[in-house]
């Protein structure tokens, strides 16, 4: 089956910087890929997510990029805030979603 | 509010107990997925339900099953509970197996 595998698990930025969370999947066969975050005491929430038709897929300060031959993904946040501090989730689908292990956010004000 | 429901909140059981956790999907939405989310486990999924009929099984142990009602919603059913089901247990669902998830807030089993 599909293997997400995700790092840092742990990240901690200055309010106002970026920061860049990244995944790797094994199964060529995976076609979307969804981020999720995920606050304390809530269920993920689908931020944004990419087709492996395309390459990369912004909105507002977020983006996601997408390397097919490498098998290859990930998140970008610019202009952190405080409000962006939880975990994010990348996962890869081919029949059902496989999720990595999740990096926990700290924006630092 | 995502829009799926799932109850209860919180649970707290003895070992070797059964419980029943439900989900109400999304309107529209035909599918279900069950996940357990521990520490050291991230987000495991267990099963996925279309439109009624179990479509694939993930990480599921023998004890727990689950069912889709004609209504489309949900039930997990975990027996011979151990200190170990202790999680959180979340209901997804989507408007075909293809689309993206929509979460519900969760039951946090605890097992004593």
């Amino acid at each position: 089956g599909e293997n997400v595998e995700q790092h840092p698990s742990t990240l901690s930025v200055q309010e106002g910087d970026s920061a860049v969370i990244k995944c790797t999947y094994s199964d060529s066969a995976s076609n979307y890929f969804p981020w999720y975050k995920q606050e304390l005491g809530k269920g993920p929430q689908l931020i944004i997510d990419i087709r492996s038709n395309v390459g990369e897929k912004k909105d507002q300060r977020i983006a996601v990029t997408l390397n097919k031959t490498a098998k290859h993904f990930s998140l970008h946040i610019t202009e952190t805030q405080p409000e962006d501090s939880a975990v994010y989730f990348c996962a890869a689908r081919t029949r059902e979603v496989t999720f990595g292990i999740g990096t926990k956010l700290q924006v630092i004000p | 509010d995502s829009g799926v429901t799932q109850t209860p909140k919180h649970l707290i059981t003895a070992t070797g107990q059964r419980v029943t956790l439900r989900c109400s999907p999304r309107s529209g939405d035909l599918s279900v997925y069950w996940y357990q989310q521990s520490l050291d486990q991230g987000l495991q999924f267990l099963i996925h339900y279309y439109n009624g009929e179990e479509r694939a099984k993930g990480n599921i142990l023998e004890r727990f099953s689950a069912q889709q009602f004609p209504d489309l919603h949900s039930e997990l059913n975990l027996s011979s509970l151990e200190l170990g089901d202790s999680a959180l247990y979340f209901c997804a669902s989507s408007v075909e197996g293809t689309a993206g998830y929509t979460f519900g807030s969760g039951t946090r089993l605890t097992v004593v």
